[in-house]
């Protein structure tokens, strides 16, 4: 199975702040990499979607680059909604999806 | 609007069953990949299982040989028929939209609680 590694678990940043968070897959995933960000008590929100789209509503604050087995997540001004914990997500034809691990994001 | 609309979930024993409903609105529900994902409290995202438009199917080795994901065209329904179940599949299940590369529509989610 391919395996997702997200770095760092958590980061503490401040406002205007320029934040990347990356991931690494197992093996060779081409473009199918996604991102969502998710706040407590609320459903996962697709960011990013075949590791650099940005999906349609999102600020384009946020980018996304990468491809085979390593990819980032960049928010180049953070602002105080964007604190949450951002997960990344690989799909692959005979294996399904999966996900990394999270990385929470915290305002300092 | 776009949305999805999850029910059943519940308090089951161990070893029990389970079905799990989703209702698509504002779209082609025919036309979509569907998937289930679900998240232990305070816990990260688990895919659990998906559908293609044309009918196949998939599963996590998790999961496999115990749930079964289905659809229903006619109705915009996703279903997840969950037998033989495990303290370990307490979680709160959501239904998912499945577009090249990525989940764009997720609904609200349903609670899963397997215990005696």
């Amino acid at each position: 199975d391919i395996q997702m590694t997200q770095s760092p678990s958590t980061l503490s940043a401040s406002v205007g702040d320029r934040v990347t968070i990356t991931c690494r897959a197992s093996q060779s995933i081409g473009p199918w990499l996604a991102w969502f960000q998710q706040k407590p008590g609320e459903a996962p929100y697709l960011l990013i979607y075949q590791a650099s789209n940005l999906q349609n509503g999102v600020p384009s604050r946020f980018s996304g680059s990468g491809s085979g087995t390593e990819f980032t997540l960049t928010i180049s001004s953070l602002q105080p909604d964007d604190s949450a914990t951002y997960y990344c997500q690989q799909y692959n034809n005979y294996s399904g999806y999966t996900f990394g691990q999270g990385t929470k994001l915290e305002i300092k | 609007e776009e949305q999805l609309v999850e029910s059943g979930g519940g308090l089951v024993k161990p070893g029990g069953s389970l079905r799990l409903s989703c209702t698509a609105s504002g779209f082609s529900f025919s036309s979509y990949d569907m998937h289930w994902v679900r998240q232990v409290a305070g816990g990260g995202l688990e895919w659990v299982s998906g559908i293609g438009h044309g009918g196949d199917t998939n599963h996590a080795d998790s999961v496999k040989g115990r749930f079964t994901i289905s659809r229903e065209n006619a109705k915009n329904s996703l279903y997840l028929q969950m037998n033989s179940l495990r303290v370990g599949d307490t979680s709160v299940y959501y239904c998912a939209r499945g577009v090249p590369g990525g989940l764009d529509v997720w609904g609200q989610g349903t609670t899963v609680t397997v215990s005696s």
